[in-house]
């Protein structure tokens, strides 16, 4: 079965303020892609990244890292120097990657972050 | 080029009622998700269409629960006699193939 944990539930930082939020995933397909994804108040669901399974180079957009380990089942976001706008919902998303796949996400359950002026 | 749309962005019913909501996907986009998220949770998946047929369904769509893409273009998840469990966040995505997917605003129901 797929799962994704996001263990942290809330998080509050002082802008300018480094901060990792964690993503913790199970699976047994051998090919899947993992997300982020970010939720403001207004609620629509905004894309961050995608990264396929066979790809563990850690990315870089921005004040946005992302830092994928195989070995441990993991995909942290590190979010450098964070401003008021940042505060948000954040989760991670899991998709199987396999022939005929619905390629449906199974999230986490978030992680709140609130960046304070 | 316009994202996902949804309509409406909410409604108040009252239990036993049956409501519809409708989704516009990017265009061109072949594959529909339903997603539903409530309070605290993150979205769970509902179902999916590629073009006009729906070629999976989660156990979490009860038969009071149906969904349709007519022609391939958008999309209607229509709930029967709701009960206020289906209090909550509908959220529809479009992707093309195995893409990320966007969502749109989300319909958020309250029943009564």
């Amino acid at each position: 079965a797929q799962k994704v944990t996001q263990a942290q539930t809330e998080i509050s930082v002082v802008e300018k303020e480094d901060v990792t939020l964690d993503c913790v995933y199970e699976t047994r397909d051998t090919t899947y892609y993992l997300f982020w994804y970010k939720q403001p108040p207004s609620g629509e669901l905004v894309f961050l990244i995608r990264r396929n399974s066979f790809d563990e180079q850690n990315e870089i957009s921005g004040r946005y890292s992302w830092n994928f380990q195989k070995s441990t089942s993991s995909f942290n976001f590190t979010i450098t120097a964070s401003q008021v706008v940042d505060s948000a919902v954040y989760f991670c998303a899991l998709s199987e990657d396999e022939m005929d796949s619905s390629y449906k996400l199974i999230f986490g359950s978030g992680t709140r972050l609130l960046v304070r002026p | 080029d316009t994202g996902v749309s949804q309509d409406p962005r909410h409604k108040i019913t009252k239990r036993g009622q049956n409501v519809t909501f409708r989704c516009d996907p990017i265009s061109e986009h072949n594959r529909l998700y339903w997603y539903r998220q409530t309070l605290g949770q993150g979205p769970e998946f509902l179902t999916y269409f590629q073009n006009e047929a729906q070629l999976e369904k989660s156990r979490l769509l009860s038969d009071r629960f149906s969904a349709e893409r007519p022609k391939g273009s958008f999309s209607t998840l229509e709930i029967q006699r709701t009960e206020q469990g289906d209090s909550a966040m509908y959220l529809c995505a479009s992707s093309v193939n195995g893409n990320e997917q966007y969502f749109g605003p989300g319909t958020r129901l309250t029943v009564t």
